[in-house]
């Protein structure tokens, strides 16, 4: 159980283009999802933190209008790169967390999108 | 906020060694902590995590400590072996303030 999926795995866009990345828990039902973002050899920065029904939580430094988040079930939250740019280019994990079964996060398999 | 301290960024062992990766963190009232292997490309795996209400906790090969009072907890991997070779990173929240906060990673080498 617990199982994460992300689609796409990769996407390759134009720039100024927008990308939007889904997010499932597979079996069972996630309140609150994450959204990371992976430069290579380096660590997980969370972006945002995805709740079921209402806004999503952005940490410093991240553009809300540029990545959009929607969590519409209990098992689907998306993430929309919009008008993206080099720099954009990275890997991107969710996580989700069972809901009311604590603090564990699973994460889905990461989506790396190349903006060219 | 919370900062975790991750050491060493890199560790190579031989085949059967044993493996130690330590992480501080800063916020007394961070209580739970995981630890994630992840090879390259592929998804973050929870490998083990422990509660401020335990001291140590072993699955097989693997074991975590945690020290509240010093604030630091490490993974112990004993008789390595090549497939245990990945990036291992540890984290550290509070209950309730669900965020995670990862340290930066330990890549690790078993040799055979």
């Amino acid at each position: 159980g617990a199982v994460v999926s992300q689609h796409p795995s990769w996407v390759i866009c134009k720039s100024g283009t927008s990308v939007k990345i889904e997010c499932r828990s597979l079996d069972f039902q996630a309140t609150t999802m994450f959204w990371y973002r992976q430069f290579p050899k380096q660590s997980l920065m969370l972006m945002a933190t995805s709740n079921e029904g209402s806004k999503a939580t952005y940490e410093q430094g991240v553009e809300k209008d540029k990545f959009l988040i929607n969590h519409a079930s209990l098992t689907l939250s998306t993430l929309t790169v919009t008008s993206a740019h080099p720099e954009d280019s990275s890997f991107y994990i969710c996580s989700a967390r069972r809901t009311g079964a604590g603090e564990t996060q699973y994460f889905g398999p990461g989506t790396r999108l190349l903006v060219l | 906020g919370e900062n975790v301290e991750q050491h060493p960024s890199t560790l190579s062992v031989q085949e059967g060694d044993s493996a130690v990766i330590k992480c501080t963190y800063s916020d007394s009232a961070s209580n739970y902590f995981p630890w994630y292997k992840q090879e390259l490309g592929k998804r973050p795996q929870l490998i083990i995590d422990i509660r401020s209400n335990v001291g140590e906790k072993k699955d097989q090969r693997i074991a975590v400590t945690l020290n509240k009072t010093a604030k630091h907890f490490s993974l112990h991997i004993t008789e390595t072996q090549p497939e245990d070779s990945a990036v291992y990173f540890c984290a550290a929240s509070r209950s309730g303030y669900s965020t995670l906060t990862f340290g930066k990673g330990t890549m690790l080498l078993v040799s055979p």
